[in-house]
């Protein structure tokens, strides 16, 4: 079966301090990816999506960036860190390349807190 | 692009009592409807879902229903218990994409013992 794990589970950064949120995929190959970001009491934001290794889609401009250096591997970053990033990042897997599917998948959540 | 809304933000029950939570959608390409669970502190969990080519479909507690003429669909949660409370997002997507699920903005609902 496939888990989807993030890391680290919470996180607690000084504003402009750079940011690096890893999330990984097991048990699948080629998946679509996903990094939402969940801010307090509101709906899920699509940040990044990736289709396969090095492909980022970009869905909101802001200071976050994504990359994907191996196949089940997404990490999320940013050079120096806002106040409003502050929010919940879930990172979601979802079918493969070249093979839709329905489902999206969460993993378990980054809660990070900009000071 | 899609637009999905969702309401009520907030509901509370009586356990045993039944739970309505009703979204509509704006894109009519839209064609996948799931549903979430998203307990406090974790990440959302599906908990069912269904497609265009069908109007209803039922597990256990829960079911889904879609009126794709009025482009709505709801989730039903019968004899609700204590554990069934949570935020419980609706999306809509069109198979074939792999951009993204569009979110509703979410239901915190309350089962009172």
């Amino acid at each position: 079966s496939q888990t989807i794990h993030q890391w680290p589970a919470t996180l607690v950064q000084p504003v402009g301090s750079p940011l690096s949120l890893e999330c990984t995929v097991e048990g699948t190959s080629n998946p679509n990816l996903y990094w939402y970001r969940q801010a307090a009491g509101r709906g899920l934001q699509l940040l990044f999506y990736s289709v396969g290794i090095g492909q980022i889609s970009s869905e909101v401009p802001q200071n976050l960036s994504a990359s994907r250096p191996q196949d089940r591997q997404f990490i999320l970053s940013s050079k120096k860190l806002l106040l409003s990033d502050s929010g919940f990042y879930l990172c979601a897997w979802g079918g493969v390349a070249g093979a839709p599917s329905y489902e999206q998948y969460f993993g378990p959540g980054t809660r990070l807190t900009v000071t | 692009g899609e637009n999905v809304e969702q309401h009520p933000s907030t509901l509370s029950v009586q356990e045993g009592d039944s739970a309505v939570i009703k979204c509509t959608y704006s894109d009519s390409a839209s064609n996948y409807f799931p549903w979430y669970k998203q307990e406090l502190g974790k990440g959302p969990q599906l908990i069912i879902d269904i497609r265009s080519n069908v109007g209803e479909k039922k597990d256990q507690r829960i079911a889904v229903t879609l009126n794709k003429t009025a482009k709505h669909f709801s989730l039903h949660i019968t004899e609700t218990q204590p554990e069934d409370s949570a935020v419980y997002f609706c999306a809509a997507s069109i198979y074939g994409s792999a951009r993204q699920l569009t979110f509703g903005s979410g239901t915190q609902l309350t089962v009172l013992p």
